[in-house]
């Protein structure tokens, strides 16, 4: 089993739906959660960061952790075009006092309009 | 905002030849990572540094090493490049402590013919 799983999709949408992104892990020492997004041929960008449980919203992006069920999920409102990219989750542990995080391998995502 | 900047887009190398990838962030980051992606593999960390004159192998390091002369600038070289060194290659800066995400740069398309 893969510390981090993340189904590549592609996921495609209409303009305007609600979009939901999710990743499982196996680590259960995972503190801090992340959700990158790549668009072609571009380095990822970093969306959202979240520390432990719980909700975190910016506009129109939601990150919702869930220890106990060791899921992390990325929720976009009212999808755009301009969201069609690839989304990434990263999540990390303290080992010594660093952080090296482990990537899920990235969904695509495809609004159209 | 923090900027990473690699020096080229785009690469195309002969097999056996030496390849310098530059790296140079602008925020006085500790923290300094080299990954490739290929399709279906998602980020593989190849090396990173946390300090001047500072290396640690990631998970793929054969065929590659590192050089961090000085803060700002990381340096992968490929000491005699090879076809299946043929990938997207980014780097990542981050500041030391809590895990508060990467910042990437653009990437660098090396094709090994």
């Amino acid at each position: 089993q893969k510390e981090v799983e993340q189904d590549p999709g592609p996921l495609s949408v209409p303009e305007g739906a609600i979009v939901s992104l999710n990743c499982t892990y196996s680590n259960s020492a995972f503190q801090y959660f992340m959700w990158y997004r790549q668009y072609s041929r571009k380095g990822p960008e970093l969306l959202m960061y979240t520390y432990s449980s719980g909700n975190k919203e910016d506009g129109r992006f939601t990150a919702q952790v869930d220890k106990s069920s060791k899921y992390i999920s990325l929720f976009i409102r009212d999808s755009q075009p301009s969201d069609s990219a690839t989304y990434l989750c990263a999540m990390s542990a303290s080992s010594g006092g660093s952080y090296i995080p482990t990537f899920g391998r990235g969904t695509s995502l495809i609004v159209h309009p | 905002d923090v900027k990473v900047t690699q020096s080229s887009r785009y690469l195309v190398k002969r097999t056996g030849e030496k390849v310098f990838l530059e790296c140079v962030q602008d925020m006085d980051h500790e923290n300094m990572f080299w990954y490739r992606q290929d399709p279906g593999l998602g980020l593989r960390l190849i090396y990173f540094s946390y300090d001047v004159k500072m290396k640690e192998k990631g998970d793929i390091p054969e065929g590659y090493s590192v050089s961090r002369e000085k803060k700002e600038r990381f340096s992968l070289i490929l000491e005699s490049a090879s076809t299946n060194q043929t990938s997207m290659y980014l780097c990542a800066s981050s500041p030391p402590g809590e895990d508060g995400g990467y910042t990437f740069g653009s990437g660098t398309r090396l094709t090994v013919v």
